[in-house]
């Protein structure tokens, strides 16, 4: 492995069910994020975590749950998935905490119906 | 609120120059970042600022003024290969990433 990775790369899902977007870094960034892209719109932050063991919520975190157990893992997980959930998910890490470069995973393309 | 503007689209010429414009108001100002991001690809770092003035890479240079809450980004000798969306992204007072919708640029040849 070498950067960030993410999974699944795409996902159709009913609304109401549980999901898992998983994403794993092998830089050991100490700082990960997760966003969500939509059309028309900038890079929204859900949540984030700027080292192992600690998460924040970013600008659009309802319905969405993060945990950091490790540096290198940080899953996203949607517990009851609504059609407004439907984006482009992506996940990035820095290596400081501080404003500093961001490196993004390919993204997970996540359809609720 | 916090804001960050910038042009839906632009079109230009191959081997012409592009300069893609970003006005910003945040709370703070912790620099400006560049970011390009081909279709279906993710971001890509391209350039930070974070004193006034020019920054120059290469074709790409950016260039920041605080006092006007404004960034451009310059491409020179474009290329099909710069087709592609250019985001821009401010850090504000919490350190967090404040980010424009993003210039989606067509190169013709």
């Amino acid at each position: 492995i070498a950067g960030i990775t993410q999974a699944p790369t795409s996902q159709i899902l009913a609304a109401g069910r549980r999901m898992t977007l998983r994403c794993t870094q092998d830089m050991r960034h100490n700082a990960m994020y997760w966003y969500r892209q939509d059309l028309g719109l900038g890079l929204r932050l859900i949540h984030y975590s700027n080292t192992a063991g600690t998460t924040g919520k970013g600008e659009v975190p309802d319905g969405y749950s993060v945990s950091r157990a490790n540096t290198d893992d940080f899953p996203l997980t949607l517990a009851s998935a609504v059609p407004s959930q439907t984006s482009v998910y992506f996940c990035a890490s820095s290596d400081s905490t501080g404003l500093d470069t961001q490196y993004f995973g390919p993204g997970t393309r996540l359809t609720v119906l | 609120g916090q804001n960050i503007d910038q042009p839906t689209e632009m079109t230009a010429t191959e081997g012409a120059i592009v300069q893609i414009n970003c006005t910003y108001q945040t709370s703070g100002f912790n620099g400006l970042f560049w970011y390009q991001q081909h279709a279906g690809e993710a971001p890509t770092f391209l350039s930070y600022n974070v004193l006034d003035g020019l920054e120059e890479k290469g074709r790409f240079s950016s260039f920041l003024s605080r006092s006007k809450g404004y960034s451009y980004l310059l491409l020179k000798e474009l290329q099909m290969k710069d087709s592609a969306s250019y985001l821009c992204a401010v850090g504000d007072s919490n350190y967090q990433l404040i980010w424009g919708a993003g210039t989606k640029l067509i190169i013709k040849p």
